[in-house]
């Protein structure tokens, strides 16, 4: 089965630079979460779409921002990056709610893993 | 907003005993409370979950169970193999606006099966 595609797996920044990072949701899920997994910590949740509008919001710095697209694929877009932003990027997908009447279950990507030099 | 406390932080068990994670959350809002499994260097993988209006969920070797009045939820593996260890994470979320609410992790459970 399709799983979520993030891209890039890795990716190697300057402090200062920006930097995008690409998902690509489960063939016909509507919902995108992202998340940020700091080297032996939980995922922290930054941001999520529900069609493409912002839905919930969690701990995003104000130099992140991020969006959803017509195609339901979505962007973070980093600028001025930091050493503490170096860390494993998840995003997740689900369907708003699907035969079962289940709603929301989150199935996440491989991660984008950023390094801030 | 919500805090999901997790233990223990590390676990080893003989292959084929049984294992039990526990966790705890804050806000009795939360109605959504999964578990996931990661693997070094993979995304987190959804191993079962349950909602607020179920006491138990079982699914071959695992289950969870859950106290809204204590606000408790816990992961049980039976008979434990060497795959099964990895990272194990519990979550908790509501349900926003829009309906996608971010999860609250608790700070993860290394789980290690002694062959």
């Amino acid at each position: 089965a399709a799983g979520v595609i993030q891209s890039p797996r890795h990716l190697i920044k300057e402090k200062r630079e920006t930097a995008t990072l690409k998902c690509y949701p489960i063939p016909r899920h509507d919902t995108v979460y992202w998340y940020q997994q700091g080297p032996g910590q939980d995922p922290q949740f930054l941001i999520s779409f529900y069609e493409k509008m912002q839905s919930d919001k969690g701990s995003i710095p104000d130099r992140f921002s991020a969006q959803q697209f017509s195609d339901y694929h979505s962007e973070l877009n980093m600028s001025s990056l930091e050493l503490g932003d170096s860390a494993l990027y998840f995003c997740a997908s689900s369907l708003a709610e699907d035969h079962w009447g289940q709603r929301n279950i989150q199935y996440f990507g491989a991660g984008t893993r950023l390094s801030v030099l | 907003g919500e805090n999901v406390e997790q233990h223990p932080s590390t676990l080893s068990v003989q292959e084929g005993d049984s294992a039990v994670i526990k966790c705890t959350y804050s806000d009795s809002a939360s109605n959504y409370f999964p578990w996931y499994k990661q693997e070094l260097g993979k995304g987190p993988q959804l191993i079962i979950d349950i909602r607020s209006n179920v006491g138990e969920k079982k699914d071959q070797r695992i289950a969870v169970t859950l106290n809204k009045t204590a606000k408790h939820f816990s992961l049980h593996i039976t008979e434990t193999q060497p795959e099964d260890s990895a990272v194990y994470f519990c979550a908790a979320s509501g349900w926003a606006g829009g309906g996608a609410d971010g999860l609250t992790f608790g700070k993860g459970t290394h789980l290690i099966i002694q062959p």
